[in-house]
């Protein structure tokens, strides 16, 4: 059965702390993993990764992915009050050979950022 | 405000009402998603609807029926709920070939009695 596991699954900081958030995953023909961010309801999208060791970055949130271990993390530099939120990890899977696509979502990490 | 709106926001409905979930997008966008956030369980994908079709259907119960009618437009058509169907259900919308860069609605949290 295909699932992702994400730790922790809730963490308190002070503002100027850096985190690591992580994704850990076991899906058949894995194709992408997706991070996101949920506050109050609406998840938003914040990295998208296909390969292994190539580091994407945006501000002070980067993300990596290793398909050899089968994990991401989401490190967050300098948190603010701001980055409070529910940090998702989904992986884009293929069900067998031209299977269709599926996402398989964790349970997200709740992330309080203190001041 | 994102370009994908839900109504209602709220939704309180007996086990043997019909009610029916909407979602539209202003995105330009030809796929569109449900999805189903529970407290106790990560979120699920319902349905996937790419240029109309429907092209996944993961193991939802007959009670929830969705249609989409265009591209823009999506319904979660609801009849005979459970009380564990209360739930925050969420749409989204994105470009056919994946997953990457949904763009969700803000939800309808809806209580079944």
């Amino acid at each position: 059965e295909d699932k992702v596991v994400q730790s922790p699954l809730s963490l308190v900081v002070h503002e100027g702390d850096t985190v690591t958030l992580n994704c850990s995953y076991e899906v058949t023909n894995f194709r992408s993993l997706l991070w996101y961010k949920q506050e109050k309801k609406a998840p938003t999208f914040l990295f998208m990764l296909t390969s292994s060791g190539i580091e994407k970055k945006s501000g002070r949130l980067s993300s990596i992915l290793d398909k050899k271990e089968l994990f991401s993390i989401l490190n967050i530099t300098a948190t603010q009050t701001g980055d409070s939120a529910v940090y998702l990890c989904a992986v884009e899977a293929r069900e067998g050979q031209g299977g269709s696509e599926k996402l398989v979502f964790g349970k997200g990490t709740k992330l309080t950022v203190n001041p | 405000e994102t370009g994908v709106t839900q109504t209602p926001r709220h939704l309180v409905m007996g086990m043997t009402n019909k009610k029916s979930l909407k979602c539209e997008q202003h995105l330009g966008h030809n796929a569109m998603y449900w999805y189903k956030q529970s407290a106790k369980k990560p979120l699920e994908l319902m349905f996937v609807y790419n240029f109309k079709e429907q092209t996944e259907n993961n193991s939802v119960p007959s009670r929830f029926s969705p249609e989409c009618p265009n591209s823009s437009h999506l319904f979660l058509h609801l009849h005979t709920l459970q009380p564990e169907d209360s739930a925050l259900y969420l749409c989204a919308s994105s470009q056919v070939g994946g997953y990457y860069e949904q763009y969700f609605g803000p939800g309808t949290r809806l209580t079944v009695t």
